[in-house]
């Protein structure tokens, strides 16, 4: 399996405080994602970044990529208590038919 | 808008049973995929369709089977359900390789 890793497990922080989620993955890759679940429910996309790219925002949202690491960040500034959900990064294989591995995922808890 | 439905949200079964989830998307997305959630674990790819009848296996596939007769519709089948299968199985659709994964909202299972 090339399942990733998150890390932390779990993050609690205060409203209006950034929160960083790193996430570290095996194999090649041509892209990354992160992806928010809210609790009980279905994922739902947030970003996807190129492995040519080193970084790249959306709104709230950061995030780096480092190949020769096989690492990645998730940055969310000025959080809100709405942020509160589990987040995971997924890696589409590389060649093939592109498989997806989820990695383990961060619980965040943004206390208002 | 983009629509992956899961038949039931939650389900009941009896250790021994053939339990069928069924997974409709009308995307007209060639790609579709099977996880199974469970805590601390994250999500697990349990089988891979790339085009009808086409499948793939994930990285836990023993114990289950697929069906993908039309384009918009990925069944997920336990022959012989097991108590530890009891878990949350999400289905996701993908419209090209390497893409972003659009979810269903889930379907807890519990086997009693």
């Amino acid at each position: 399996s090339q399942q990733g890793e998150e890390d932390p497990q779990a993050l609690s922080i205060q409203e209006g405080e950034n929160a960083t989620m790193n996430c570290s993955y095996k194999t090649s890759i041509n892209n990354l994602q992160w992806y928010r679940q809210n609790s009980g429910r279905g994922l739902v996309h947030l970003i996807l970044i190129r492995s040519n790219e080193r970084e790249k925002h959306s709104g709230r949202l950061r995030v780096t990529l480092d190949t020769s690491k096989k690492s990645s960040s998730l940055l969310i500034t000025a959080s809100r208590a709405a942020d509160t959900a589990s987040y995971f990064c997924a890696t589409p294989n590389s060649g093939g038919y592109q498989k997806v591995t989820f990695g383990t995922g961060t619980k965040l808890q943004v206390i208002p | 808008d983009v629509k992956v439905t899961q038949s039931s949200r939650y389900l009941v079964k009896r250790t021994g049973e053939k339990v069928f989830l069924e997974c409709v998307q009308d995307m007209d997305h060639e790609n579709m995929f099977w996880y199974r959630q469970d805590p601390g674990l994250g999500l697990r790819l349990i089988y891979f369709s790339y085009d009808v009848k086409m499948k793939e296996k994930g990285d836990i596939p023993e114990g289950y089977s697929v069906s993908r007769e039309k384009k918009e519709r990925f069944s997920l089948i336990l022959e012989s359900a097991s108590t530890n299968q009891t878990s949350m199985y999400l289905c996701a659709g993908r419209e090209t390789s390497g893409e972003k994964l659009f979810f269903g909202s889930g379907t807890q299972l519990s086997v009693l």
